[in-house]
């Protein structure tokens, strides 16, 4: 399968201050990409949907001035966690999409707001 | 979430034979897929459904039926090692694709 990096996979934070997780896919051009939270035991929860060069697609719920999405190019997409707080304190994970049948998952960042 | 509904716990001998369920809503769907997650790590993919049957992969096999908005995973010959939570998401037909997980199933696997 297809190779998709995330870094970090561990950062502690701050309160108050913005944190940066990058998602690159490293062998193939991601058209799309998709950015996930996970709380302790419960279910991936879409955040943002994002395709190169264009604005990202929240989900309901989500604050678009907080986690600022940027799709800047065909293999790097970032999301910034602007202003943390503790209760931002989760597991990220993105995952890259070319438009085939699946799409591959990073190995997850664990954010630790303090 | 998002009516995507899969038992929350199950527990099988090593050996055996389980089946994880998944029902979902109908409209929009475009693709079943599932996958395996341990604790702290991201998910890993297993399998993918878009037409009714059953796929075969080994020891996991996929089933989807599509007028009943229903699937499930088989995993034979379970090993400890299969021990982690089992996702089932559906893809949207939408314009993205975008993946809908359900809550997952968490699977202890016992000697």
């Amino acid at each position: 399968g297809a190779v998709v990096s995330q870094h970090p996979s561990r950062v502690i934070c701050k309160s108050g201050t913005s944190v940066k997780i990058e998602c690159r896919s490293l062998d193939f051009q991601a058209t799309t990409m998709f950015w996930y939270r996970q709380f302790p035991k419960q279910s991936l929860m879409l955040m943002a949907t994002s395709n190169e060069g264009s604005k990202a697609t929240y989900e309901q719920g989500v604050e678009k001035d907080k986690f600022l999405i940027n799709h800047a190019s065909l293999t790097l997409s970032t999301l910034t966690v602007t202003s943390a707080h503790p209760e931002d304190s989760s597991f990220y994970i993105c995952s890259a999409s070319d438009g085939r049948t699946e799409a591959f998952f990073g190995q997850g960042t664990r954010l630790t707001v303090v | 979430g998002q009516n995507i509904d899969q038992p929350t716990e199950m527990t099988a001998t090593e050996g055996a034979i389980v089946q994880i369920n998944c029902t979902y809503q109908t409209s929009g769907f475009n693709g079943l897929f599932w996958y395996q997650q341990h604790a702290g790590e991201a998910p890993t993919f297993l399998s993918y459904n878009v037409l009714d049957g059953l796929e075969e992969k080994g020891r996991f096999s996929s089933f989807l039926s599509r007028s009943k908005g229903y699937s499930y995973l088989l995993l034979k010959e379970l090993q400890m090692k299969d021990s982690a939570s089992y996702l089932c998401a559906r893809r949207d037909s939408g314009g993205y694709n975008k993946l809908i997980f359900g809550a997952g199933t968490r699977l202890a696997v016992h000697p």
